[in-house]
C-alpha cells in the first residue's frame, strides 16, 4: 500500500550512540516532516523539507541532523543520542498545496538508556 | 513561531452526548488541519480548513475555523466509542509554507457507556 514508511518501529539505544531513523514515501509527495510526540506535548517540529536538496529547522532540531537527496527519502540521523531525545519520532508527507492533509508514518518508539 | 493552543486538554463524555474542542493560534492562520490518533497510532487526517468561515462535516464530524479569532472548533455530535482518542489541530502560520506545520498539544477524548 502506498504511504510513508518507518523503520525501526521500537530501537532502544545507550547514551552516545548514533543512528538514523529511515522515512520513504512513495506518493511523490513534495513536503516531508519528522516530529517528535512526548506525553502532554503533543507533536513538536523537528526538521522538514519542502523538496529535494532543500531542509529547514522546525522548533527542536538541536541533536538532530536531516537530508533529502531524493524526494521519497528523508531520513532523521541522532548524532550522539541522549536520554532526553527518549520519544516516539514520526515522519509524514504532504503535497505542496496541503490540501489532502499530511500523511503520517506509524512511528518509531526510541528509547535512550 | 505558531504556537497553538487546545482546550480542553481532556473530556470525559457520555456515549451519545456531543462534545467540542477549540483550537486557538498566537498567529493569523495560513489554515488549519484536525487530525486523531488513537493510543500508539499515527495520526489520521480528519479535514483541512483554510479560509474564514469555512465549515467541513466528515459523517458525525464537524470543524469550523474563524479566521478573525484565530480560532478553529471541532464539533462531534453524538459521540460514540469510535471517537475515542487525542484530537490535535496543526496549522502553518500567514507567512510559512504548509512545509512548517506546527501542532497543538492535543486534546484527549474518553467516551464513556
Amino acid at each position: 500500500n502506498a504511504g510513508v514508511t518507518q523503520t525501526p518501529k521500537f530501537q532502544v539505544l545507550k547514551t552516545g550512540q548514533s543512528m538514523t531513523l529511515q522515512c520513504a514515501q512513495d506518493m511523490n509527495h513534495e513536503y516531508m516532516s519528522w516530529y517528535r510526540q512526548d506525553p502532554g506535548m503533543g507533536l513538536r517540529l523537528i526538521h522538514y523539507s519542502v523538496g529535494a536538496g532543500i531542509t529547514d529547522q522546525g522548533e527542536v532540531p538541536n541533536g538532530y541532523n536531516v537530508s533529502r537527496s531524493t524526494t521519497e527519502d528523508f531520513p532523521l540521523r541522532l548524532l550522539s543520542a541522549a536520554p532526553s531525545q527518549t520519544s516516539v519520532y514520526f515522519c509524514a508527507s504532504s503535497y505542496q498545496t496541503g490540501y489532502n492533509g499530511y500523511t503520517f508514518g506509524s512511528g518509531t518508539r526510541l528509547t535512550v538508556v | 513561531s505558531q504556537e497553538l493552543e487546545q482546550s480542553p486538554q481532556s473530556l470525559i463524555v457520555q456515549e451519545g452526548k456531543n462534545l467540542t474542542i477549540n483550537c486557538t493560534s498566537s498567529k493569523t492562520l495560513y489554515g488549519l488541519y484536525w487530525y486523531k490518533q488513537k493510543y500508539g497510532e499515527g495520526l489520521i487526517f480528519l479535514m483541512m480548513l483554510q479560509k474564514g468561515g469555512e465549515e467541513k462535516s466528515h459523517e458525525k464530524i464537524t470543524a469550523k475555523l474563524d479566521e478573525k479569532k484565530q480560532q478553529s472548533s471541532l464539533h462531534i455530535t453524538a459521540s460514540q466509542p469510535s471517537h475515542a482518542g487525542i484530537y490535535l489541530c496543526g496549522a502553518a502560520g500567514e507567512t510559512d509554507s504548509w512545509g512548517k506545520l506546527q501542532f497543538g498539544a492535543g486534546t484527549q477524548v474518553v467516551v464513556t457507556p
